[in-house]
């Protein structure tokens, strides 16, 4: 399909353990995002990426957390020594860039730390 | 930090009514999105309104961003079982990265 798409869907993993989240963007779609939604709860943003750089990381709460973008394309999430407060679902977004507004939004992985 | 407060965050009603679900912050926004996300699935985008005072329809949705570019609500006429969802605000920053603030989301239930 077209759409942003992200691996794996579910994910359950011990405390303590790295995790890796894989997003695929919408081909051609230069801006790239990473959201965080706790249960019952809106979204945060963690990381913006333009292109393979990524000049806003403010969301990101702690240095357990790291993301990086190869090719303008594929970005991995990485959670180092999950904590059980990590648990939640982990969504991407793209955009196309320029002056436009509009993010689409992968389905999400859910992670569960146990 | 910028916030957006959306409310309710809940609502039951039955089908037919008529219902209207409000964003506000006291910061201004580049644009305002209105997303849907069903369980299990990333939110589903169904409108940005970009100019103060904009008015946006579809279908049955009213849209309106406020002319201060501050707030913003989604009205629903003669809601049906099928708009069950989460309803998302989020709005765009002014600046650099464009990314998104979201409200808490309302979570709506029409009842046959």
């Amino acid at each position: 399909g077209a759409g942003v798409s992200q691996s794996p869907s579910n994910k359950v993993t011990e405390k303590g353990k790295d995790v890796e989240l894989r997003c695929d963007p919408i081909s051609g779609h230069t801006a790239l995002y990473w959201y965080r939604q706790r249960l019952g709860q809106g979204l945060e943003f963690l990381i913006y990426f333009q292109g393979n750089s990524a000049p806003d990381k403010s969301g990101l709460p702690s240095d357990r957390f790291s993301a990086e973008r190869t090719g303008e394309s594929v970005s991995t999430l990485t959670i180092q020594r999950t904590q059980q407060e990590d648990s939640a679902v982990y969504l991407c977004a793209s955009r196309r860039g320029g002056p436009s507004y509009e993010q689409y939004f992968g389905p999400g992985t859910r992670l569960t730390v146990t | 930090t910028q916030l957006l407060e959306q409310s309710p965050q809940f609502l039951s009603i039955q089908e037919g009514e008529n219902l209207t679900v409000y964003c506000n912050s006291s910061s201004v926004f580049s644009s305002l999105q209105w997303y849907r996300q069903e369980p299990g699935e990333g939110p589903v985008l169904l409108v940005t309104v970009v100019t103060g005072g904009e008015v946006k329809k579809l279908k049955r949705l009213t849209f309106q961003f406020g002319d201060a570019r501050k707030d913003s609500s989604l009205h629903i006429t003669a809601a049906q079982p099928g708009d069950t969802g989460l309803y998302l605000c989020a709005g765009g920053a002014l600046q650099g990265a464009q990314k998104l603030v979201f409200g808490q989301g309302t979570r709506l239930t029409i009842n046959p």
